[in-house]
């Protein structure tokens, strides 16, 4: 078992669609990070969270510790937001484990 | 401020030659990663540095496989004798970061390794 699991792999979505990406991990951690990667682009971090949300435009992050649950949530979605989303949590000791990522396509 | 920059964008190399990558972190930051993501694949954790040790080594592929970080700054990884399931997008990431903490990651671009 990974021990940062993703959910869903795949997501579609209509333009204007609320989308819920999931994070569940199996160790302790100090962070967690939610990334964003476009088809032939870099790598570019969204939130980096170690309790409660943040949100940053239309991107909302949460985080239960107790669960070891994290929820990126994309409101209004849009065709440009097609990326891949993954998240990735700092082990204690700084050690980053990644989940496998979600691919997001947003129709127009 | 400038970011995190990897040099070269592009590498093409025939099997069995040695390469060098270079990953110039954002200044002040600590903590220095490497990852590389092979075609089609997530990203898979090579080696982590807090200043010029290397606490975390343990995603090193094979002893082909050496990094270093140099004044707590610059940091190249390199890959002997290179074989063609090295061929990956090789990234480095920075953070300013205490121990244990956590704090935003900041990617370079990455090195497009090619082995023919």
């Amino acid at each position: 078992k990974n021990e940062v699991e993703q959910s869903p792999q795949n997501l579609t979505a209509q333009e204007g669609e609320f989308i819920t990406i999931n994070c569940s991990y199996s160790v302790g951690i100090s962070a967690l990070h939610w990334l964003q990667q476009h088809p032939g682009g870099g790598i570019v971090s969204l939130f980096m969270l170690s309790s409660g949300k943040k949100k940053h435009g239309r991107l909302i992050a949460t985080i239960n510790i107790q669960e070891k649950h994290s929820s990126l949530h994309i409101t209004a979605s849009h065709p440009r937001d097609s990326a891949v989303y993954i998240c990735a949590v700092n082990e204690y000791g700084n050690k980053l484990v990644f989940g496998a990522g979600t691919i997001l396509r947003v129709k127009s | 401020g400038a970011g995190v920059s990897q040099s070269p964008s592009n590498k093409v190399t025939e099997k069995g030659k040695d390469v060098e990558l270079r990953c110039d972190p954002i200044s002040g930051h600590t903590a220095l990663y490497w990852y590389r993501q092979s075609l089609g694949q997530g990203l898979e954790f090579l080696i982590y540095f807090q200043g010029n040790s290397a606490p975390d080594k343990s995603g090193l592929p094979s002893d082909r496989f050496s990094a270093e970080r140099t004044g707590g700054s610059v940091s190249t990884l390199t890959i002997q004798r290179t074989q063609q399931e090295d061929s990956a997008v090789y990234l480095c990431a920075s953070s300013l970061e205490d121990r244990g903490s956590g704090s935003p990651l900041h990617f370079g671009n990455g090195t497009r390794l090619t082995v023919t």
